[in-house]
């Protein structure tokens, strides 16, 4: 699976967006950007993918560039209990689903 | 629908004790994925099973480890003769059959070693 690259931490003001950025630069052509975020001590939650598409659900939007090598996680109104890690994941949909997380973004919504 | 549940969410134990690690996955699952998150660690995948059998336990230390997902009941991570470590959070994850949909954690189970 290819390596992502993410900032160790940002903030954001409630109520902004939230723009989190992932580098994928070794992205293969069947490989999945995954991004899960786990808020302190729970386990991690989906939050949204894509291919190749930008992607809108209920949580975020996915903007994927159009060469695949970066994506961006925006979170359109931020509040405190977005404070979390977030991690960017880049897998090909196998018969071996493992998630490989890396460090992650932690996220720290301020008032 | 219920979600992801682990049993039990906190669990003492000490050294060279057994500790068994139950998961129930979400109604409709069959793929249970198990991960171990260190302290002040990322998480770090070690199994991945199907019912009744082992996937990818590419993540699973060599010895005193062991998982199992039987047809019926809940998925079972067991680690003999505990070390402290051992010590750390333990989640599953479930997914429905196919591999590209996301996976549901559950709150996990955090095991101390004393």
């Amino acid at each position: 699976d290819a390596k992502t690259t993410q900032p160790p931490s940002m903030d954001c003001a409630e109520g902004r967006a939230a723009n989190l950025p992932c580098n994928h630069s070794t992205i293969s052509g069947n490989e999945y950007v995954y991004w899960y975020r786990q808020i302190h001590s729970q386990g991690p939650q989906y939050i949204i993918h894509g291919l190749k598409n930008n992607e809108t659900n209920e949580m975020a939007s996915l903007i994927i560039t159009e060469d695949r090598k970066s994506s961006t996680l925006i979170l359109p109104h931020a509040t405190l209990r977005d404070t979390a890690v977030y991690y960017c994941i880049v897998r090909v949909g196998s018969n071996t689903g493992k998630l490989i997380f890396g460090q992650g973004t932690t996220l720290q919504v301020k008032p | 629908n219920a979600g992801v549940m682990q049993n039990p969410r906190h669990l003492v134990r000490r050294r060279g004790q057994e500790a068994r690690l139950r998961c129930s996955p979400m109604k409709g699952h069959s793929h249970v994925y198990w991960y171990r998150q260190l302290p002040e660690e990322g998480l770090k995948f070690m199994v991945y099973l199907q019912k009744e059998n082992i996937i990818d336990e590419s993540g699973m230390p060599k010895e005193r480890f062991s998982a199992e997902f039987p047809k019926e009941g809940p998925s079972i991570l067991r680690i003999q003769q505990v070390v402290r470590g051992d010590s750390a959070a333990y989640f599953c994850a479930s997914s429905p059959h196919d591999s590209y949909n996301e996976q549901f954690f559950g709150p996990g189970t955090r095991l101390t070693v004393l």
